[in-house]
């Protein structure tokens, strides 16, 4: 189906440097979820945003619904080699419709 | 266990066989998803349940692919005559309602080879 469009689509960082990655969509959302997909395993949710505005905190992580509904992003700081993954965006507005960005790769050298 | 669980976690299989997936989805939860994932790539949508009906199956790729839920938790997905295009992992998801305001929980796939 319909995908969120998510940037960047790689990120090759260094141990110690802080990360942000963002997603956009052309349509209003009220729900951005934010999933880190390991290699061999499912995506697992981090955060849940529901509300405009709405900036959320999970440990070294950070979330943002933005104000115009239709974007959102991620801030991960003092990244460490477990941050390796993929990382998805996910939108919906009152229906059932989830769609997914198509992720961003992260490596962490360190 | 308490997540959704999902098998084989990998199947190997010949092209043009049937092969069948299975997915435990949290108990209680009504919506379950499934997705197709290649390598390197974004989700792809295939199918929703919402109980036992599927609303939604605008994601299935061909009339190759089916998938059926029974008693409102375990769903399969069956694909038929398979080709070798069809390799990727398979995900299924569930959430308590299918809401878009409920977040989806992943199992961690079945990884699907065709040789």
């Amino acid at each position: 189906g319909q995908q969120l469009n998510q940037s960047p689509q790689s990120m090759f960082i260094q141990e110690g440097e802080d990360v942000s990655m963002n997603c956009t969509s052309s349509s209003i959302f009220n729900t951005w979820l934010w999933y880190k997909q390991d290699p061999g395993e499912g995506p697992v949710l981090l955060i849940a945003l529901y509300k405009a505005g709405e900036l959320t905190s999970n440990g070294r992580l950070t979330a943002q619904f933005g104000t115009t509904r239709k974007d959102s992003f991620l801030n991960i700081s003092a990244s460490i080699p477990s941050d390796v993954g993929i990382y998805f965006c996910a939108g919906s507005y009152n229906n059932n419709d989830m769609r997914f960005g198509a992720g961003t790769r992260l490596t962490v050298k360190p | 266990g308490a997540g959704v669980s999902q098998s084989p976690s990998n199947k190997v299989t010949e092209k043009g066989k049937d092969v069948e997936l299975r997915c435990d989805p949290i108990s209680g939860h009504t919506a379950l998803y499934w997705y197709r994932q290649s390598l390197g790539q974004g989700l792809e949508f295939l199918i929703y349940f919402q109980g036992n009906s599927a609303p939604d199956k605008s994601g299935l790729p061909s009339d190759r692919f089916s998938a059926e839920r029974t008693g409102g938790s375990v769903s399969t997905l069956t694909i038929q005559r398979t080709q070798q295009e069809d390799s990727a992992v398979y995900l299924c998801a569930s959430s308590l309602t299918p809401s878009g305001s409920r977040p989806q929980h992943f199992g961690d796939g079945t990884r699907l080879s065709i040789l």
